[in-house]
Order: C-alpha cells, then structure tokens, then sequence
C-alpha cells in the first residue's frame, strides 16, 4: 500500500548547526504535508506545512522544501537549540479524500549536542 | 492560544475492563480525531467525528471503541473490555474543517495490566 517514510531514524547534529530532515511519500494524491515535533511524552505540535502548488516554505527557523518530481519532503531547522532535540513527524494528507485526516511517517529523532 | 485538553494523562486498567478517554478540543473546531501511538511506532489513525457522527474509521477502531460527543464541548473515546494490547498513547485531535491541520493534545498513556 502507500505509505509516507522517513528516510533515516535518528539524526545527531551539533548545537548551532543546521539540521536537515528527509521524508518520502509515496501517495501521488497528497496535495498537503505537515511536519509535526513530538517531544517525550508529548502530542504532535505542529511546526509547519506546505501545499503542493508551493515548493518552499519558510517559518521562524524552519524551511520546509517539497519536491513532488520524485515525492520527497525536507525539514530544514536552521541554528539548532537544545529545545529542538525530539521526534520529528511528516504528514500527508490528501484533500480529495475521506475525512481520516493524516497519514504519519514512522518518525526522525533529532538529537542536538551540546 | 487554544489547545487541545485530555485528561486523564494516565489511565491503568485492569484487562476486560472499560475505559473512557476525555477530551475537550478547541473551541470553533469541527472535526474532532481519535489516534493512537504504540511505544515507539508510530501515531495511527483512530477515527473521525464531524457532525456528531463517524466520519472515517481504521481497521483498529472495531467494535470494542466507541465515541461520543456527549455536550458542546467534549469529546469521548470508549473501550468496552480492554485488551492488553490496547496499552498505547491516544491522542485526541480538532481541525477547523476537513482536511486542514489538525492540532494535537497532549495524550492519555493508557496501560492494561
């Protein structure tokens, strides 16, 4: 079946540097992507989206890139902080689709060194 | 800024025994989702409620899970006799309309022993 996957389980970057977080989606219907942090014992908060009639998009230290040529998401954290370190979720949504809202990855642990 | 309330934080429960998960979500919402979060896999869809009715279910949400919008304000998950493996986070989730953004709270750990 499709499905939405993270390419690598754990990333460790150094405090200060920039982080980049992979995801591939396999669902040529999504139309609509969300990153999610999780952080230990935790709900999904949400951090940023992007809707397939766009490439880029930036927030407040995030930038999220879609390209949907070969159905890959990136996160691009820039100056990471301690406060960053957590579990980091892509999301598909299709909006043509029923009402079961996102189809998550399986997950990024992001660890930031001191 | 609104958020998304459940409570309890932590349920045990003995096996065959019912639980009811609480949630209250955000205010001018419409659609409302149970999910659920095994140790350490990764979060599953539940079920969807719009309209005070079910709007989409996973194969997960047999007929031991019910939910229930019981006033203007809260939002319900109930499992009849739990399982062991009914032992996860369940996070309750709002959106203002269909597929948009859905915001999270902070979930129920919920352990059948």
């Amino acid at each position: 079946g499709e499905s939405v996957g993270l390419h690598l389980p754990t990333l460790s970057v150094q405090e200060g540097d920039n982080s980049i977080i992979n995801c591939a989606y396999s669902n040529s219907a999504s139309d609509y992507f969300i990153w999610y942090k999780q952080e230990s014992g935790k709900g999904p908060q949400f951090i940023i989206d992007i809707r397939s009639n766009m490439d880029k998009r930036q927030g407040q230290r995030v930038t999220v890139l879609l390209n949907k040529t070969v159905k890959h998401l990136s996160l691009q954290i820039a100056a990471t902080q301690p406060g960053d370190s957590a579990v980091y979720f892509c999301a598909e949504i299709n909006s043509g689709g029923g009402a079961d809202g996102l189809t998550f990855g399986k997950g990024t642990h992001l660890i930031i060194q001191p | 800024e609104p958020e998304v309330t459940q409570t309890p934080s932590h349920q045990v429960t003995q096996m065959g025994q019912e639980v009811i998960l609480r949630c209250v979500p955000i205010s001018n919402h419409l659609y409302f989702y149970w999910y659920r979060q095994i140790l350490g896999q990764k979060v599953e869809f539940l079920v969807s409620f719009y309209n005070n009715e079910i709007s989409e279910k996973s194969e997960i949400f047999d007929d031991q899970f019910s939910v229930e919008r019981p006033d203007g304000s809260n939002f319900t998950l109930k499992i009849r006799s739990t399982k062991l493996e009914d032992s996860a986070m369940y996070f309750c989730a709002s959106s203002w309309a269909i597929n948009e953004k859905l915001f999270f709270g902070s979930g129920t750990q919920l352990s059948v022993l």
